[in-house]
């Protein structure tokens, strides 16, 4: 069975780090482009970075401050941000853009993790 | 990257037919026959409903169909079921390797 499975968020202080991680299963992550969605409370998806080969793409308001990788050996994706913001609270849910039968739509998602930014 | 525009609540009836829109740009939707659907009922994750503009994926209903014109492309639901009853997102892929969601729609059925 092909699952995602996110974990490690929380609560952070505003400025802080986490570090997002997400277990495929069924799937090599080392072989699809991977990616994290998130959505805010009540609001929309909004993509937010993927991870193709070597190369990473970022949506603009988190240039700089997030980083998407994986470990191949573990079949796993990252997301560590850092300089943490409150508009960056949201539901973080791990994604796979199929890019070969789905033409870049997100065939899998994860279940999604909650990151939430306060004081 | 400003997100693609829908309305914000669409309704309709049992059995009826419902159209939701998605309008973007001419540097995204509007170059690419890449637009998908995701249903997400609350609390759960998004569903793929439809992938490059029309296409259904094994196991989605006929019920829905998916089209595209310019910049602007559509999901329509006939048969209107209770089940059908959640918010709904475009997404279109937008060049660089990057994508960009609708502003969702909450249909809801009467």
């Amino acid at each position: 069975e092909v699952q995602l499975v996110e974990s490690g968020g929380g609560l952070i202080q505003p400025g802080g780090s986490l570090r997002l991680s997400c277990a495929a299963s069924g799937i090599t992550v080392s072989s699809n482009y991977m990616s994290w969605v998130r959505q805010a409370p009540g609001k929309g998806l909004e993509w937010v970075s993927v991870i193709s080969g070597a190369d990473t793409y970022y949506v603009d308001s988190v240039k700089g401050r997030f980083t998407i990788s994986r470990d191949n050996s573990k079949n796993t994706l990252y997301l560590q941000m850092n300089s943490l913001r409150a508009e960056d609270t949201a539901v973080y849910y791990c994604a796979r853009p199929n890019s070969a039968s789905f033409k870049h739509a997100f065939d899998i998602w994860g279940q999604g993790t909650m990151v939430t930014v306060s004081s | 990257q400003s997100a693609l525009t829908q309305p914000a609540s669409v309704s309709g009836s049992p059995g009826q037919s419902i159209t939701i829109s998605c309008t973007g740009t001419s540097s995204d939707l509007g170059s690419y026959n890449l637009v998908s659907w995701y249903q997400q009922h609350p609390g759960k994750a998004p569903k793929l409903m439809i992938y490059e503009v029309s296409k259904r994926p094994s196991g989605v209903s006929n019920r829905f169909s998916g089209s595209k014109s310019g910049n602007t492309a559509s999901l329509t639901i006939s048969g209107l079921q209770a089940e059908d009853e959640a918010d709904y997102y475009c997404c279109s892929y937008a060049g660089s390797t990057t994508y960009v969601f609708g502003t969702g729609t909450k249909v809801t059925v009467l």
